[in-house]
């Protein structure tokens, strides 16, 4: 079975810290994702990566970074938290489009709390 | 750009009761359409998926789902639920032009059943 791990199931944090949420998939995916799950907002993009050191936007970018050093880990960065930032983050990955297994796998999901 | 619209937010069932989900979507072009369930302090897991060929799509756990074009809907059915199924369910649609497989979640039905 495709294994995505998050590192930390709980987090908190203050405002102003830098936060650092890890994803790391064993399947060697291509493609990897950062979602953030909101209760009524369901799950909106946050930043995806097709490649090492390769990124995009994302609906939602805005406050947060990522970084993919290597193809089986994939970083996001919150640089400076804030209180809006307090919610539940899903990593997710998969092959690329068109090796007909492309569908997302996703980890267990990592629920921040910035006071 | 495409946006999904998941009409309960909330759907009571009595143990072994039927269940529907529904789920509306519009697109400036065609998608594919997936549905995902996500357990208490779980991730989310794939229940189905409609890529092309037969309207009605079989799942795990005894869940179907029916893909209209003509009405935009893929409503997720079970003729008798379980205490299991107590769970967050999600549609999501990609854009069959979208080349990294980026997913466009609805918000999400949560289903409690009762004995």
């Amino acid at each position: 079975d495709v294994k995505v791990t998050q590192s930390s199931r709980y987090l908190v944090k203050r405002t102003g810290e830098k936060v650092f949420l890890e994803c790391v998939q064993d399947m060697d995916h291509e493609n990897m994702f950062w979602y953030r799950q909101d209760p009524g907002l369901g799950l909106r993009l946050i930043y995806f990566s097709y490649d090492v050191k390769m990124k995009e936007k994302g609906d939602i970018p805005e406050g947060y970074s990522v970084s993919r050093e290597k193809k089986e880990r994939f970083s996001l960065i919150l640089e400076s938290a804030s209180t809006n930032q307090t919610s539940m983050y899903l990593c997710a990955s998969s092959r690329p489009v068109g090796s007909g297994a492309n569908v997302l796998t996703f980890g267990a999901g990592s629920r921040l709390t910035v006071l | 750009a495409q946006s999904v619209t998941q009409l309960d937010s909330q759907v009571p069932v009595f143990e072994e009761a039927p269940v529907e989900l529904r789920c509306n979507y519009s697109s400036s072009v065609s998608v594919y359409l997936f549905w995902y369930v996500q357990y208490p302090n779980q991730g989310l897991q794939l229940l189905l998926k409609y890529l092309s060929g037969s309207t009605l799509v079989k799942g795990i756990n005894g869940f179907e789902a029916e893909f209209n074009k003509s009405q935009t809907s893929f409503h997720l059915r079970k003729p008798s639920v379980h205490i299991s199924d107590t769970a967050e369910y999600f549609c999501a649609v990609r854009m069959t032009t979208d080349s990294w497989g980026k997913l466009q979640f609805g918000a999400g039905t949560q289903v409690v059943v009762t004995p």
